[in-house]
């Protein structure tokens, strides 16, 4: 399983576009990237997950350079429902196991 | 509507005292997991199950059982808790790994 680093947390202010980045160095070949949402005292939640270049949903986009080392999960117009706990994964489906890491703590401030 | 259900949502024991947090889906999903999360630590995975009767440890399973005797369910057992167990635990379930994880609303122990 790859590991991935993200910042810890983050602040930003409402109607702006926030970028957050992971980095995975050692990802492999078949795995693939993806984000989920947590709120304090939910279950986290599926935003987007991508394989290389762009994805694109009506909640997020997701960039992943050619090397696929990194990847930047982008928020359009934030707004204060969206401070959450945002985690970066990596993993293919040969893994079994599910590492979610410790997130980035997005505050939204007004 | 496709849910997670747990339960217990809230759970007040005292060291030793045998316990059964259940899960269940109604998704026909193969993959289930369970998760335990503190603050400053994140999500860490328990145990997990690729499909009935196939279990196997994630990066915490030390204090913990599980069985997975029908697709649906995947209770999580504390067969003597400790404090140490005290924390916020999550049931997910999914299709192929890769799918999207649809987690249960929690389940908040403390164990005293």
């Amino acid at each position: 399983l790859a590991k991935t680093t993200q910042p810890i947390s983050m602040d930003s202010y409402e109607g702006q576009e926030v970028n957050i980045t992971c980095s995975h160095n050692n990802i492999a070949t078949n795995d693939y990237i993806t984000w989920y949402q947590q709120f304090p005292s939910q279950g986290p939640r599926f935003i987007i997950q991508g394989y290389k270049t762009k994805v694109t949903n009506e909640v997020a986009s997701l960039f992943i350079p050619a090397d696929r080392k990194s990847s930047t999960l982008s928020l359009p117009r934030v707004s204060l429902s969206d401070t959450a706990v945002y985690y970066c994964l990596v993993g293919g489906n040969r893994d079994d196991k599910i590492i979610f890491g410790k997130g980035t703590r997005l505050h939204i401030l007004p | 509507e496709a849910q997670v259900t747990q339960n217990p949502r809230y759970l007040i024991t005292v060291t030793g005292k045998k316990l059964t947090v259940t899960c269940s889906q109604n998704m026909n999903h193969e993959y289930m997991s369970w998760y335990r999360q503190d603050p400053g630590l994140g999500l860490r995975q328990i145990y997990y199950s690729m499909n009935v009767e196939v279990t196997d440890k994630g990066d915490v399973p030390e204090g913990y059982k599980v069985s997975r005797k029908e697709k649906r369910n995947f209770p999580l057992i504390l067969e003597s808790p400790s404090p140490n167990q005290t924390s916020l635990y999550f049931c997910a379930s999914s299709r192929p790994l890769l799918e999207t994880q649809y987690f249960g609303p929690g389940t908040r122990l403390l164990v005293l």
